[in-house]
């Protein structure tokens, strides 16, 4: 089975760096994604990991550490228009499929 | 165009009727999926599909039905709508290069059932 926890909701401030954290325990591992979902959009994705270490995509970076079952999105001078859901998902190594963590909840303030 | 389309977009039914969402995509991928969404429990596996033949149940697929009628066109069933079947219905593919992506999602069907 799957068991994927993310805080529910945070908040920084415009300008500022933010750090979602995930941790999962999975019967099978194949790669960690970050999604961005504004509220009532579709999610759109923004980061893989599938080995430990850093992924660097502009603004946005993730985090892996296989070992111990933990990832996390660094958001750097945020903006405004950050503020959305990050669902943190887990890709299983059998039938490949997604399941996702409740999602975090973050409002940028200004 | 999107990619995957949903329709429709919104929909509100009675409880005790049929109805069918439906989802076509333009990507060529194999893998096809269905996904609701509730308020503090994520995004949760319906049904998928990884081709035409090849229809599997998800965590909760209880309720609902699906039909892979084609490569590009995936529907989802209930066949008698309940109010706890209220949620947002989200259609996704993957395969091919995408498989780093995850996943590319529609823009989702909002259902209320009264």
């Amino acid at each position: 089975g799957q068991n994927i926890d993310q805080p529910t909701e945070m908040t920084a401030t415009e300008g500022a760096i933010v750090q979602i954290n995930c941790t999962y325990q999975t019967s099978g591992f194949n790669g960690l994604f970050w999604y961005q979902q504004h509220a009532g959009e579709a999610p759109t994705f923004l980061s893989y990991n599938v080995l430990d270490g850093l992924e660097e995509k502009g603004r946005f970076s993730s985090f892996l550490s296989r070992s111990k079952g933990y990832s996390y999105l660094l958001l750097k001078e945020l903006q405004m228009k950050d503020s959305a859901s990050y669902l943190c998902a887990v890709r299983d190594a059998g039938a490949n499929n997604l399941f996702f963590g409740t999602g975090t909840r973050l409002t940028v303030i200004p | 165009d999107a990619d995957v389309t949903q329709t429709p977009r919104n929909r509100i039914t009675k409880t005790g009727k049929r109805i069918m969402l439906e989802c076509s995509q333009t990507k060529g991928h194999d893998r096809m999926y269905w996904y609701r969404q509730d308020p503090g429990l994520g995004l949760r596996l319906i049904y998928y599909s990884f081709d035409v033949k090849d229809i599997n149940k998800g965590e909760i697929s209880d309720g609902y039905s699906v039909s892979r009628q084609a490569q590009a066109k995936f529907s989802l069933s209930l066949e008698s709508a309940i109010p706890n079947q209220t949620a947002l219905y989200f259609c996704a593919t993957s395969g091919g290069e995408g498989l780093a992506v995850g996943a590319f999602f529609g823009q989702g069907t909002r259902l209320t059932v009264v």
